[in-house]
């Protein structure tokens, strides 16, 4: 059972465009929701973090949007720029002892020059 | 360098061997993971150890062993390899747990082939 369901699996950006990435949830106990962004040969890396007392969070040209009745949220990448082209992840950890981030599937962007 | 390191970065054996694959972390993390990611990029928890303690295990075949000498450090050592086991495997670890977590730091990787 995929507890955090990402889309699209991948994108092709233009240069200067607006990329974003969606990701719905089930588990209402989930508190934590992280964004990772992973070059080939590399470990993730995070991006940006949100938790579910703000419906926004943003950090130069990465912003999450949250909205916690939908159990949805989105990274949205400004201006996007072909350095930004990777493997992207959203993930999501409930606030409870011991457990561990469940990440979704992943989505590749490809931001054209 | 602050960091996540693993060793090999690569790693090709034959179906059957046993081989081990080393993480250490100099960041002062009280916790460490191993995730699995295969073919298709997707990111597997296999198993948490908080200061040496096994946390959790995730369905794991018991061929999977891993060992935490201490807190800095996680191996993962693993019998009679099989073709499935062929994908990137990487260490993570991260401070704090429930509402004082914060984000993991992931190593960069393993990537195991079997043949």
């Amino acid at each position: 059972q995929q507890q955090v369901k990402q889309s699209p699996q991948s994108l092709i950006v233009q240069k200067g465009g607006i990329s974003i990435i969606n990701c719905a949830y089930e588990n209402t106990a989930f508190d934590y929701f992280p964004w990772y962004q992973q070059f080939p040969g590399k470990g993730p890396a995070l991006l940006i973090a949100i938790r579910p007392d703000v419906s926004e969070k943003k950090e130069g040209r990465f912003t999450i949007s949250f909205n916690k009745s939908a159990k949805q949220f989105s990274l949205h990448i400004m201006d996007s720029q072909p350095g930004d082209s990777a493997t992207y992840f959203c993930a999501a950890r409930p606030n409870s002892g011991y457990s561990t981030l469940t990440f979704g599937k992943g989505t590749m962007l490809l931001v054209s020059p | 360098d602050t960091a996540v390191s693993q060793t090999p970065k690569y790693l090709v054996t034959q179906m059957g061997n046993d081989k081990s694959i080393k993480c250490e972390q100099n960041l002062g993390h009280d916790t460490m993971y191993w995730y699995k990611q295969d073919s298709k990029k997707f990111l597997k928890i296999m198993f948490s150890y908080n200061n040496k303690e096994l946390i959790i295990n995730e369905t794991v075949p018991n061929r999977f062993s891993p060992k935490s000498p201490d807190k800095a450090h996680l191996n993962l050592h693993i019998n009679s390899l099989e073709l499935g086991d062929s994908a990137v495997y990487f260490c993570a670890s991260s401070q704090g747990q429930g509402a004082f977590h914060y984000g993991y730091t992931f190593g960069s990787g393993t990537r195991l082939t079997v043949v």
